[in-house]
């Protein structure tokens, strides 16, 4: 069946340092979405991809969208305290009974030491 | 408007203790879903919903039942509570057709214990 896989599990860095999660796909996606869920919270929608190739910014937030729409990247560029929390990708295909669905990754939990 | 509630927030039960997890939406969404949260697994979908009226099955739906009351309304009950159903519960709802471009709209969680 349809998996998400997101790697890795934890990161560490130091305030300043950049941060790369990454996401793939058994199979082809139609988009991908990206939550962010601080600590205690709930998941928080952050953007969707849907081309091919796709890539969005958002401030210091850069996604990306493999060629074969298998893939995905969120890359955080000089990070803060801010930015402390749990990033989940999640993959939809709309077709017949997934329809509706998207697939979770297990997240990747981000800490920041200041 | 509120968006997602869900009520409780947290919650202790005994095995074999019956409950219903009660969420609700104010965004007129058409569809809503059920997950549960363990560390390191991500968030996993146990049922939802089209549309009221109607329900479906998502990866994990065993030990649990669901019932779309209406628009607004989707909740999830536990017959016969297990220790493995010890999680966070977050409903979502998205619309305003079914279709995975929607983004997800999450409730604060709710943070069940089952001893």
């Amino acid at each position: 069946g349809q998996q998400v896989m997101q790697i890795p599990q934890y990161q560490h860095v130091q305030e300043g340092e950049d941060f790369t999660t990454y996401c793939n796909s058994s199979t082809t996606l139609s988009n991908i979405q990206w939550y962010k869920q601080r600590p205690g919270g709930h998941p928080v929608f952050l953007i969707q991809l849907v081309k091919s190739g796709e890539v969005k910014k958002q401030k210091r937030l850069t996604f990306q969208f493999g060629e074969a729409k298998k893939n995905s990247s969120l890359h955080i560029t000089a990070t803060q305290t801010t930015d402390v929390g749990t990033y989940f990708c999640a993959g939809g295909n709309d077709r017949g009974s997934t329809l509706g669905r998207l697939y979770f990754g297990r997240g990747t939990q981000l800490t920041v030491w200041p | 408007n509120a968006g997602v509630t869900q009520t409780p927030k947290f919650q202790v039960l005994k095995t074999g203790q019956s409950m219903t997890l009660q969420c609700a939406q104010d965004m007129n969404h058409n569809s809503m879903y059920w997950y549960r949260q363990d560390p390191g697994m991500g968030l996993r979908l146990i049922y939802y919903s089209a549309s009221e009226g109607t329900t479906d099955k998502g990866e994990v739906p065993n030990g649990y039942n669901v019932s779309r009351l209406n628009k607004r309304e989707f909740s999830l009950r536990l017959e016969s509570a297990a220790p493995s159903q010890t999680s966070v519960y977050f409903c979502a709802s998205s619309g305003p057709q079914l279709n995975s471009y929607n983004e997800q709209f999450f409730g604060p969680g709710t943070r069940l214990t089952v001893l």
